[in-house]
């Protein structure tokens, strides 16, 4: 149990374009799901809280209306980066917490998806 | 911000031998988490460590935890080719439920 899926796993495009990354809970429901960007051979840092049915929380830094982030469902969050560049390029990887599970501990982490802005 | 710092930032093991690796935190925790990453997939939950913890055990892995030195370390014994990776430790702070990840270590086990 507790499966989370991101799509794409990988996906190239063109600077200027945007590009939508859906993270998925498969069989549990996620009131809170997270969003990490990670560079290369570095950590994973943390760039938004996606709440379900309301508007996400970002952290110190990170552009709202460039990562746009939308939970519009218990088991669906999706990060679109808009006009992307190449700097964008990254390891993006969300993780999610299972509603149904007390205390604050429980995430759960997809596979990540490899942006590449070209 | 990164909260966790981890040392060493990379390790080269022979296979059978321990791998110990140490995390550093500056603020007041909930509990702490171990993380392994293969290059380029996602995290792997190890292991969780409460604030009221000093010690856990969870097959070859075992973790300690000094909450008045902030500092936690991980331990893989008998180490195995299979166990090269990337491992981070991650904090919860007790304000709220986001995960704070350190630096990482990189893990090399050699055959």
């Amino acid at each position: 149990g507790a499966v989370v899926s991101q799509h794409p796993s990988w996906v190239i495009c063109k600077s200027g374009t945007s590009v939508k990354i859906e993270c998925r809970s498969l069989d549990f429901q996620a009131t809170t799901m997270f969003w990490y960007r990670q560079f290369p051979k570095q950590s994973l840092m943390l760039m938004a809280t996606s709440n379900e049915g309301s508007k996400a929380t970002y952290e110190q830094g990170v552009e709202k209306d460039k990562f746009l982030i939308n939970h519009a469902s218990l088991t669906l969050s999706t990060l679109t980066v808009t006009s992307a560049h190449p700097e964008d390029s990254s390891f993006y990887i969300c993780s999610a917490r299972d509603r149904g599970l007390a205390g604050p501990y429980e995430q759960y982490f997809g596979p990540g998806t490899r942006l590449t802005v070209t | 911000s990164q909260q966790g710092e981890e040392d060493p930032q990379a390790l080269s093991i022979q296979e059978g031998e321990n791998a110990t690796m140490n995390c550093s935190y500056k603020t007041s925790i909930n509990n702490l988490q171990w993380y392994r990453q293969n290059s380029g997939r996602g995290l792997v939950h190890l292991i969780l460590i409460r604030s009221n913890e000093r010690e856990k055990h969870s097959g070859r892995l075992r973790v300690t935890l000094d909450t008045s030195k902030k500092s936690s370390s991980l331990l893989i014994t008998a180490s195995r080719a299979a166990d090269t990776a990337s491992y981070f430790c991650a904090t919860g702070g007790t304000a709220g439920n986001k995960l704070t990840f350190g630096g990482g270590t990189r893990v090399l086990v050699k055959p």
